[in-house]
């Protein structure tokens, strides 16, 4: 099945923001509030840092917050740091498979 | 604290079985879906499964249906995954994971199991 579409990569400096795009359909991403995003170092498991769309599980930075507009979700970082660089991926429940889907993955650099 | 400890990977022939089980402390097991979760060498995430707290709804990816089977055992706090059938795609590290809010969120993460398909 296909992934959700994501940039591969979005890069700032230390105290900016950046948006990372997750783009599906009608049938996931547009159509169900089961958004969520995710943030990877090498080498380590997935951590969950939002959640159905716009909520932040307790211990993650307010700097992390969500949105979603139509058939594309959103994930925002403020206040960029050297530690935010990881991998990014959305997750999206799928109604046409009744299955869920992650996106293609999003290198967030540091500069 | 909530732990998740994966087992059973390793190394199988093409065709082959293998069973990943999965045991968890530190949370009341039977109120949660869990899932598991793969990532092949390099590349992204792929959700594998998922089952509901009672064990009797499962859901898989297209690309495994009728050849891996999720199951749970509330009463042993652990979660499986039988796979058979393997192939070279299957070659990855599996996480198994609770969700959170029963909608593909995905809190705590083992730290995986590698599972290598290869002659």
């Amino acid at each position: 099945q296909s992934a959700l579409t994501q940039p591969a990569s979005v890069s700032g400096s230390p105290g900016q923001s950046i948006t990372i795009s997750c783009t599906g359909t009608s049938s996931d991403v547009g159509g169900y509030n089961y958004v969520s995003w995710y943030q990877q170092h090498p080498g380590k498991a997935p951590k969950l840092m939002i959640y159905d769309v716009s909520n932040r599980p307790s211990g993650v930075s307010n700097r992390f917050s969500g949105s979603k507009s139509g058939n594309t979700a959103s994930l925002t970082i403020s206040g960029l740091q050297a530690e935010d660089e990881a991998d990014y991926y959305c997750n999206s429940y799928r109604s046409s498979s009744t299955s869920y889907v992650f996106g293609t993955g999003t290198k967030v650099t540091v500069l | 604290e909530v732990q998740l400890v994966e087992s059973g990977g390793g190394l199988v022939q093409p065709g082959g079985s293998l069973r990943l089980s999965c045991a968890v402390s530190g949370f009341t097991f039977s109120n949660y879906w869990m899932a598991w979760v793969r990532q092949a060498p390099g590349e992204g995430l792929e959700w594998v499964a998922s089952t509901k707290e009672g064990g009797s709804d499962k859901y898989y990816v297209h690309s495994v249906k009728g050849r891996f089977t999720i199951s749970r055992d509330n009463a042993k706090n652990s979660l499986y995954l039988q796979m058979n059938s393997l192939g070279a795609e299957d070659t990855a590290v599996y996480y198994c994971a609770r969700d959170l809010a029963a909608s593909g969120s995905y809190d705590c993460w083992g730290q995986g199991t590698l599972v290598t398909v290869s002659s």
